[in-house]
């Protein structure tokens, strides 16, 4: 089945424990992002990656790094988390940077303490 | 900059009631339009986008530039139409990045 999937689905963890959220989507798509959802914010894009080795900064990168070194994975890293990072993530994919579909994930609940 | 206003975070109507989700944007050039919808307990998924001119599950949207508006209606809502609804703009110099409003839960009641 063609999918975008993300682990941990949900995750509890203390300030300051780096932390990766993996993203893998099986559809070859060039184009992969990732976005926080928060209440009455909408869902704003952190990071964004055209293809491989090529990543750009989204909305609001601040205190997030992504990695692109193969096609399928796209993995969010929290170096140092604080409260303010609880947020529900979604990855999303689409074909290449001028389609105009993205392919989201189910999403992780994420609670820094 | 481009910004997509969503006003209404709830939406509650009765089945088969008329619904408009109202979606306004703000961008200085020609932008692409679209509605993504996110049923309880599933992804976020696409639901119609705005050069298509398609009418997906009955649901409609057309862009007015003049008030620079793309409000979701459907003449009869039904029960399974409750869900999430976000509006998005993404601008003239590709999809590189889409923009999505705040988002309105629309609920139908039975």
């Amino acid at each position: 089945e063609a999918q975008v999937t993300q682990n941990p689905r949900y995750l509890i963890t203390v300030t300051g424990k780096k932390l990766t959220v993996t993203c893998s989507q099986n559809m070859n798509h060039e184009y992969m992002s990732w976005y926080r959802q928060d209440p009455g914010l909408g869902l704003r894009q952190i990071y964004y990656s055209m293809n491989v080795e090529v990543t750009d900064k989204g909305d609001v990168p601040e205190g997030y790094k992504v990695s692109r070194k193969e096609k399928r994975n796209f993995p969010l890293i929290l170096e140092s988390p604080s409260p303010n990072q609880t947020s529900l993530y979604f990855c999303a994919s689409k074909t290449h940077r001028e389609s105009y579909e993205q392919y989201f994930g189910p999403g992780t609940r994420l609670t820094v303490t | 900059a481009q910004r997509v206003t969503q006003p209404e975070k709830l939406l509650s109507v009765f089945k088969g009631a008329p619904v408009e989700l109202k979606c306004n944007y703000s961008y200085s050039g020609s932008p692409e339009l679209f509605w993504y919808v996110q049923y309880s307990r599933q992804r976020l998924q696409l639901l119609l986008r705005h050069i298509s001119r398609e009418s997906i599950k009955g649901f409609t949207a057309d862009l007015n530039k003049g008030e620079t508006s793309f409000h979701l209606k459907k003449p009869f809502a039904q029960e399974e139409d409750s869900a999430m609804y976000y509006c998005a703009l993404s601008g003239n110099t590709g999809f590189q990045k889409l923009v999505f409003g705040t988002g309105t839960r629309l609920l139908v009641s039975p």
